[in-house]
């Protein structure tokens, strides 16, 4: 069974860079029928996709993040990474990280997400 | 790239239907078939329900379906338990490799 699980600080200070990692098990992220996203929910509100990545390297970024979102893979470790520049209170949310068939029209696996809170 | 539109809440007696709303544009959802529903509960990860605007995930009750015309996609439960009661989200292809989801909807089972 495709686990995902989400890693990294809970705490972010403004102006720093969160950086996350979801470890994938049960399933190779070098498999080229899937993608791998990351989708993050502010408290209370709704969820916002981030970008997505192939393990071959392409990757796709919200117009509105991409100046700041960087998202990377490990294949030797089947590790899927974020990192968001210059953060601010805006960007408080539970990160969640998730697999996308080639299809392109669904993410049909999810972590359990982690929260990170960016405060001084 | 703006959040599909949803109506902020719905709700339902138990056993009766209800029809939660996506509203996108002609570039997003009524450019693809690629829209999907996510049932999520306070606390807890998002879970596929719908893909390709009306299949069903293996597992998800047949009470769940999805439809759409033109700009707008629907995902209507019926036979409405008490279970059901959460959080639903659209989401939707957008071209060139981007995505995008719809506000939420919070479902009240009465």
């Amino acid at each position: 069974q495709l686990q995902l699980q989400e890693s990294g600080p809970g705490l972010v200070k403004p102006s720093e860079t969160l950086s996350l990692t979801c470890t994938v098990s049960g399933g190779s992220i070098s498999n080229s029928n899937y993608y791998w996203g990351w989708i993050r929910q502010p408290p209370g509100k709704g969820l916002e996709w981030i970008g997505t990545i192939h393990y071959s390297g392409s990757t796709y970024y919200k117009p509105s993040l991409k100046s700041r979102v960087a998202i990377s893979v490990d294949t030797s470790k089947n590790q899927v990474s974020l990192r968001l520049r210059s953060v601010t209170a805006a960007d408080t949310a539970v990160f969640y990280c998730a697999r996308l068939p080639a299809s392109m029209d669904r993410f049909d696996y999810w972590g359990q997400g982690t929260l990170v809170t960016v405060s001084s | 790239q703006s959040a599909l539109t949803q109506p902020r809440s719905v709700s339902g007696s138990p056993g009766q239907s209800v029809t939660v709303s996506c509203t996108g544009t002609s570039s997003d959802v009524g450019a693809y078939n690629y829209v999907s529903w996510y049932q999520q509960h306070p606390g807890k990860a998002p879970k596929l329900m719908i893909y390709d605007v009306s299949k069903r995930p293996s597992g998800v009750p047949d009470r769940f379906s999805g439809s759409k015309s033109g700009n707008t996609a629907s995902l209507t439960i019926s036979g409405l338990q008490a279970e059901d009661e959460a959080d639903y989200y659209c989401f939707s292809y957008a071209g060139s490799y981007t995505w995008v989801f719809g506000g939420g909807t919070k479902l009240t089972v009465l």
